[in-house]
């Protein structure tokens, strides 16, 4: 158990809907990612949000967007839903700024 | 931006049989770190290495920090079949626009056939 929790854990939806993903990253870590993982395994880095500021941006859809609560937690929201938005979505926390992370389980998203 | 070029994209080997699998960039990294995702799960971190040269263990595995800090490779000895997963590399940007950006490489899909 890496600490950090996400849900759902499975979410399937149809094309031109909007979902939100919740993360509530480990005990004291201050920073927060988002990342895609689709069918061809890579993980593609979204966003980094830092104690409720955002501090980098990766290949994040204008359709998507994110945001980091007073209490830490993160919520993705992903809208108007295409197919190929089907993936698995990751969150991961870290104290510091050394890379190491620790990832939640993902969240599934479906898209028919 | 910086990318890393992780090799091979998959292994099919027999239980017992050693592995290696390495990654490359142009950029230099100040940390590099492997990390293992097993099917139905996120990626959970093995190693994290610091220093250029620096030769870490972590039971049956092995991995480097390579002396010009843009490669790494990670060694995993007498595979058995619970090492099944995705192998991912990972840097943190050194220099410029990259200064502590964590880029992940593509992935090495293991089998291992008991």
């Amino acid at each position: 158990d890496s600490g950090v929790t996400q849900t759902p854990k499975h979410l399937i939806t149809a094309t031109g809907q909007r979902v939100t993903l919740r993360c509530s990253p480990r005990s004291g870590d201050l920073s927060v990612y988002w990342y895609q993982q689709s069918l061809d395994q890579g993980l593609q880095f979204l966003i980094q949000y830092y104690n409720g500021e955002e501090r980098a941006k990766g290949n994040i859809l204008e359709r998507f967007s994110a945001q980091q609560f007073p209490d830490l937690h993160s919520e993705l929201n992903l809208s108007s839903l295409e197919l190929g938005d089907s993936a698995l979505y990751f969150c991961a926390s870290t104290r510091g700024a050394t890379g190491e992370l620790f990832f939640g389980e993902g969240s599934r998203l479906t898209v028919l | 931006g910086q990318q890393l070029n992780q090799s091979p994209q998959s292994m099919f080997i027999q239980e017992g049989e050693d592995v290696s699998m390495n990654c490359t960039s142009s950029s230099i990294f100040n940390t590099w770190l492997w990390y293992k995702q097993e099917p139905g799960e996120g990626p959970v971190l093995l190693i994290a290495l610091y220093k250029a040269g620096e030769l870490t263990s972590n039971g049956r595995l092995t991995a480097q920090f390579g002396i010009t800090r843009k490669d790494s490779f990670l060694n995993i000895s007498a595979s058995i079949p619970s090492d099944v997963g995705i192998y991912f590399c990972a840097g943190l940007g050194a220099g410029g626009t990259s200064y502590g950006k964590l880029t992940f490489g593509q992935g090495t899909i293991l089998t291992v056939h008991p």
